[in-house]
């Protein structure tokens, strides 16, 4: 596609659910990355992916968070038995080389955990 | 600890005015800064960045200040116009990871 897809949009979870994110990157691109932004906050860096291997996982929250990106292309981040604090807009970018300024951001999922 | 502060959270600008957002950061180690825009709903689309070898770059409508010693970053914006209306986040770039601040929220006024 055009640009990075992510899914769902929105996704109410009760406390205690879990959830899957799913994000589509830019055909060819080999950097994958998740952010977690909090409401009046910037984004903040959760893992990393070159190809399928997750290089940098260390902005994980707990080891409730966990990230794959099995084929190298499309990844998936899951939040075991989500919590209040869990509640953010998940943002996925893309970029055809590591460290490159040309990052490109899906639109997010908004998740809010009741 | 913020590694990156933008003390204002909204900033409003009069239409063909200039609009100057500010950024302080901690690290004297980064050494390459950027400035993405964000509409409502959608996600950050990059604007412009600077090396920390230059102290300006300019682009178009767009210029990016940095002052190292003062560990001080500023966007300018003139003639500011009122699709310039977003959220602008001054950002680091930490190797591969990018370190954000909180962003200001700039209205640009007909």
């Amino acid at each position: 596609g055009a640009g990075v897809s992510q899914s769902p949009r929105y996704k109410v979870a009760k406390r205690g659910q879990d959830v899957a994110l799913r994000c589509d990157p830019i055909s060819g691109h080999v950097s994958l990355f998740w952010y977690q932004q909090a409401l009046g906050q910037g984004p903040e860096f959760l893992t990393y992916f070159q190809n399928e291997a997750q290089l940098d996982k260390s902005g994980l929250p707990s080891d409730r968070f966990f990230a794959e990106r099995p084929e190298g292309s499309v990844s998936t981040l899951k939040i075991q038995r989500t919590q209040q604090e869990d509640s953010a807009v998940y943002l996925c970018a893309s970029s055809w080389a590591r460290g490159s300024n040309g990052y490109t951001f899906g639109s997010g999922t908004r998740l809010t955990v009741v | 600890d913020q590694q990156v502060k933008q003390n204002s959270p909204s900033l409003s600008v009069q239409e063909g005015r200039i609009s100057i957002l500010n950024c302080d950061y901690t690290n004297s180690m980064f050494d390459y800064f950027l400035w993405y825009k964000k509409y409502p709903a959608e996600g950050p689309t990059f604007l412009i960045s600077i090396s920390s070898i230059k102290d300006k770059n300019e682009d178009g409508r767009f210029t990016v200040f940095l002052n190292k010693s003062a560990k001080h970053l500023s966007l300018h914006i003139v003639p500011s116009q009122p699709g310039d209306s977003a959220v602008y986040f001054c950002v680091m770039d930490s190797n591969y990871q990018l370190i954000w601040g909180a962003g200001t929220k700039l209205i640009i006024k007909p």
